[in-house]
């Protein structure tokens, strides 16, 4: 089936260096992912949607000059953790439906990314 | 999308049926029932869904009331891999994300 990878699975970076996480869809092209966020024992939060060759699109309260996303192809979607503060500590999911799916439940999710700022 | 209620946590003895509740009173007539699972530092993982009819497939069965306003996942023999947080997730068919509340953390125990 289709398959969602994400790079790295953990990362462990120093408070305000920028952190970069790859999403990437495995054997199909993506023009729409997903970007959430969860914090420890809680649910996932969608943070943006990554759009092929436009502007992602944030949900409120998320700061897109902190957390840069860039969808240059269409099998690679990458947020940027910018100045990174330990409270960005965070599990990164991205997710994707391959084309053709039925969107109803064709969501694939990557395997996430945990992010600790020190 | 409609708000839906789980209980937080819920546990299952090994083997047997796990069967975990979800409450969405407010449901719209075009708006589906989703469950989902994540297990632990991985990202979640589809199971079914249903709009008013009762579903079945190879992972789990799902129970809508006749009224809609709640429903069960139904994991018929459950074993200590199935031990993750679900989510019930209530949404239009053609919404474009998911929306994901609490969950419910089950626990299989041997």
């Amino acid at each position: 089936g289709a398959v969602v990878s994400q790079h790295p699975s953990r990362v462990i970076c120093k408070s305000g260096t920028s952190v970069k996480i790859e999403c990437r869809s495995l054997d199909f092209q993506a023009t729409t992912m997903f970007w959430y966020r969860q914090f420890p024992k809680k649910s996932l939060m969608l943070m943006a949607t990554s759009n092929e060759g436009s502007k992602a699109t944030y949900e409120q309260g998320v700061e897109k000059d902190k957390f840069l996303i860039n969808h240059a192809s269409l099998t690679l979607s990458t947020l940027t953790v910018t100045s990174a503060h330990p409270e960005d500590s965070s599990f990164y999911i991205c997710s994707a439906i391959p084309p053709g799916t039925d969107i109803n439940y064709g969501y694939t999710f990557g395997s996430g990314t945990r992010l600790t700022v020190v | 999308d409609a708000k839906t209620t789980q209980p937080p946590s819920m546990d299952c003895a090994e083997g047997r049926a796990a069967n975990l509740p979800c409450n969405h009173s407010t449901i719209s007539g075009n708006e589906y029932v989703y469950w989902y699972r994540q297990i632990h530092s991985q990202g979640p993982q589809y199971i079914i869904h249903g709009l008013k009819n009762n579903e079945t497939n190879e992972m789990a069965s799902l129970i809508i009331t006749e009224d809609r306003k709640s429903s069960t996942l139904i994991l018929p023999h459950a074993t200590l891999r199935d031990t993750a947080v679900y989510y019930c997730i209530v949404r239009v068919n053609a919404g474009n994300m998911l929306t994901f509340g609490g969950g419910t953390r089950l626990m299989v125990k041997p």
